[in-house]
């Protein structure tokens, strides 16, 4: 079945960059989601990618998609304190039309 | 000011009772959806909603149920069958279903956390 998996933590020092991986098993996804939680609160909408690219860049925000891997990756450079959240990965199935989640990478950002 | 909102923002029910929780979005979208956060889980969807007056079972609608009367709004209730439902509860949306295009993207409201006593 369709799966996405995401590291569960990752602890970095503020001002250095962050890198977060996902992995996702459905060759048929068209999008890949990139979201962010901090305690208490909703999904905010990062950011996302077309699978027939390879690279976005929003400000602070690179996404790299390697397809034939079926592995999409989030770096955050200088990191803040404020980046500190759970970050979802999320795949979009064109064959059902569902978001599949994986379970969330904590980003502990030290001071 | 566009967005999702969801209330109440925390819930407390007692064992046997059934709940509503509340989701209104003013983003003109057709499609909305429910699903339940546990800790150190993604997310499962419960149920969805491609228009008005339909809606689809998703992975987890055992003791669940919904309506989808207005576009506006798809209320979910949490009923005494439900043999777990101490969760975090969060509604989205999105314009389209298609499964291919941007209008897919899924937006999300606040959350409802809900305790059974």
């Amino acid at each position: 079945g369709e799966d996405v998996e995401q590291s569960l933590f990752l602890s970095v020092r503020e001002g250095d960059s962050s890198v977060i991986n996902c992995t996702y098993t459905d060759s048929s996804s068209t999008y890949l989601y990139w979201y962010k939680q901090e305690p208490g609160a909703g999904l905010q909408l990062l950011t996302y990618i077309f699978s027939n690219m390879d690279m976005k860049q929003d400000q602070r925000l690179t996404v790299l998609l390697n397809k034939k891997d079926k592995h999409l990756s989030l770096r955050i450079a200088d990191t803040q304190t404020g980046d500190s959240a759970i970050y979802f990965c999320a795949a979009l199935s064109s064959n059902t039309g569902k978001l599949i989640f994986g379970q969330g990478t904590t980003l502990q950002v030290k001071p | 000011d566009g967005g999702i909102t969801q209330s109440p923002k925390y819930l407390f029910r007692k064992e046997g009772q059934n709940v509503t929780l509340s989701c209104e979005q003013n983003l003109n979208h057709d499609a909305m959806y429910w699903y339940r956060q546990d800790p150190g889980q993604g997310l499962r969807l419960i149920y969805y909603s491609q228009i008005v007056n339909d809606f689809q079972k998703g992975d987890i609608a055992e003791g669940y149920s919904v309506s989808r009367e207005k576009k506006e709004s798809f209320p979910l209730t949490v009923t005494s069958a439900q043999k777990n439902p101490t969760a975090f509860y969060l509604c989205a949306s999105s314009r389209g279903t298609s499964g291919s295009t941007s209008t897919d993207t899924q937006y999300f409201g606040p959350g409802t956390r809900l305790t059974v006593l």
